[in-house]
């Protein structure tokens, strides 16, 4: 089983739209969440950290369920410049493990 | 500031060839790591720094080195290169512990092993 796993997509998604993806974790210790945000070709950017409370940034709303190890990422009202690879990203003491990645598309 | 910087961009070796990957950062950040990132793969941890002359081996370490003399630099050095080591190399830090602050990314190195 892999430590952070994340369903690949893609997701073709109209402008407008509101989408969800999802990330489990099998690491029960894990300390720290966070998505990141990976456009073609180009290096990994924190979009958001992700608290036991939950977060909203915007349009982007984050949730952490401890008990099941899980992280859920939600963008509502999509926009063309979504676009990108989401990654979810696990930490613990000494250790940060990457999801490889869920696929956005957003279509005009 | 600069960032995390990456040096060089794209590169294409033969197998058996050496290089070595450039890093830098200006934000005085203690931790430094590098990744490679395989097409449908996470980002792998090949050595990370927790400060100047201070390296350890991650996830995949073979076939790579190391060294960290200054805060800034962390130079990534492949030995004997091997077509299975093409990937996106990436150069990252943070100011706090591997697993347990933001990480700010170069913009990779492409990799070709041919």
């Amino acid at each position: 089983r892999k430590e952070v796993e994340q369903d690949p997509g893609p997701f073709n998604v109209p402008e407008g739209a509101t989408v969800a993806f999802n990330c489990t974790y099998s690491n029960s210790a894990s300390q720290s969440f966070f998505w990141y945000r990976q456009d073609c070709r180009k290096e990994p950017k924190l979009l958001m950290s992700v608290y036991s409370s939950g977060n909203e940034d915007g349009r982007f709303t984050a949730q952490l369920n401890r008990a099941s190890q899980y992280i859920s990422l939600l963008i509502r009202d999509s926009k063309l410049s979504d676009s990108a690879t989401y990654l979810c990203v696990v930490g613990g003491n000494n250790d940060m493990r990457f999801g490889a990645g869920t696929r956005l598309t957003v279509k005009p | 500031n600069a960032g995390v910087t990456q040096t060089p961009k794209f590169r294409i070796l033969k197998i058996g060839q050496s290089m070595t990957l450039q890093c830098a950062q200006d934000m005085n950040h203690n931790y430094m790591y590098w990744y490679r990132q395989d097409p449908g793969m996470g980002l792998k941890l090949i050595y990370y720094s927790v400060g100047a002359g201070i390296t350890d081996k991650g996830e995949v370490p073979n076939g790579y080195n190391v060294s960290r003399s200054t805060t800034e630099d962390f130079p990534l050095r492949l030995e004997l290169a091997a077509p299975s080591q093409t990937s996106v190399y990436f150069c990252a830090s943070s100011y706090s512990g591997r697993g347990k602050d933001t990480q700010y990314f170069g913009p990779g190195t492409r990799l070709t092993v041919l």
